[in-house]
């Protein structure tokens, strides 16, 4: 059974850089048929990917195009997980922020695992 | 970019009875890439149905997904308490960015 266990403050203060890690159990950051994904909620958005990394003989990685020139989806294979880093952020980053696993099925990623979620308040 | 809608925002039923969710797409979903999560308060989504059709592990078989192309319906076919919650659906494509609808809020009448 796969197990997605995230970690990180739930406060970050305007324009400062939102750090979040996914550590995992049951799989591997490393394994070819999965991909690692960051999804956030809130109200006004709703469920929004952010950006995901996956291993394919190197590393690749997707981000949202809300986000692109923020973030940053990193995997630590010596610690077997990976991490989200969004700077810049503003009280319209507040949300709940979740890790996901993708699997994939024809080349498309399913999200079957998911973290506990951790609830982020951008306030100074 | 896909968008998807889902109806009725809200839906109020009772034990017993059966529930029809339902989501469009603002354009074909390629290959049935469509999948449905319930939350419930303060929990992640759990997947219930990917492909549009196929249970995932464990899901009961009360559960069902049907559709194709730009019309999808889960149906949950005799409601227990434990399924009045929040279900989305989601587009899960070859690219990004990977859309899900709105939410439907299932609640006890």
């Amino acid at each position: 059974q796969v197990q997605l266990q995230q970690s990180g403050p739930g406060l970050v203060k305007p324009s400062q850089t939102l750090s979040l890690t996914c550590a995992i159990s049951g799989d591997s950051v490393s394994s070819n048929n999965v991909a690692w994904y960051w999804i956030r909620q809130s109200p006004s958005r709703g469920l929004e990917w952010l950006g995901r990394t996956y291993y394919m003989s190197t590393w690749g990685h997707d981000y949202a195009e809300s986000v692109k020139s923020r973030i940053t989806v990193n995997p630590d294979t010596s610690k077997n997980q990976f991490s989200l880093h969004l700077t810049s952020v503003s009280p319209e980053d507040t949300a709940v922020y979740y890790c996901a696993r993708g699997i994939y099925e024809r080349g498309a990623t399913r999200f079957d695992f998911w973290g506990q979620g951790t609830r982020v308040t951008v306030s100074s | 970019e896909i968008e998807l809608t889902q109806s009725p925002g809200t839906l109020s039923l009772s034990p017993g009875e059966r529930a029809t969710l339902s989501c469009r797409a603002s354009q074909g979903v390629d290959s049935n890439f469509l999948a449905w999560y319930q939350q419930k308060l303060g929990q992640a989504p759990r997947l219930l149905v990917y492909g549009a059709s196929t249970r995932a592990t464990g899901i009961p078989d009360r559960f069902s997904g049907s559709g194709s192309g730009t019309d999808f319906t889960l149906t949950i076919s005799r409601l227990e308490p434990e399924d009045f919650a929040v279900y989305y659906c989601h587009h899960y494509g070859t690219s990004p960015p990977y859309p899900f609808g709105q939410g439907t809020k299932l609640e006890i009448k």
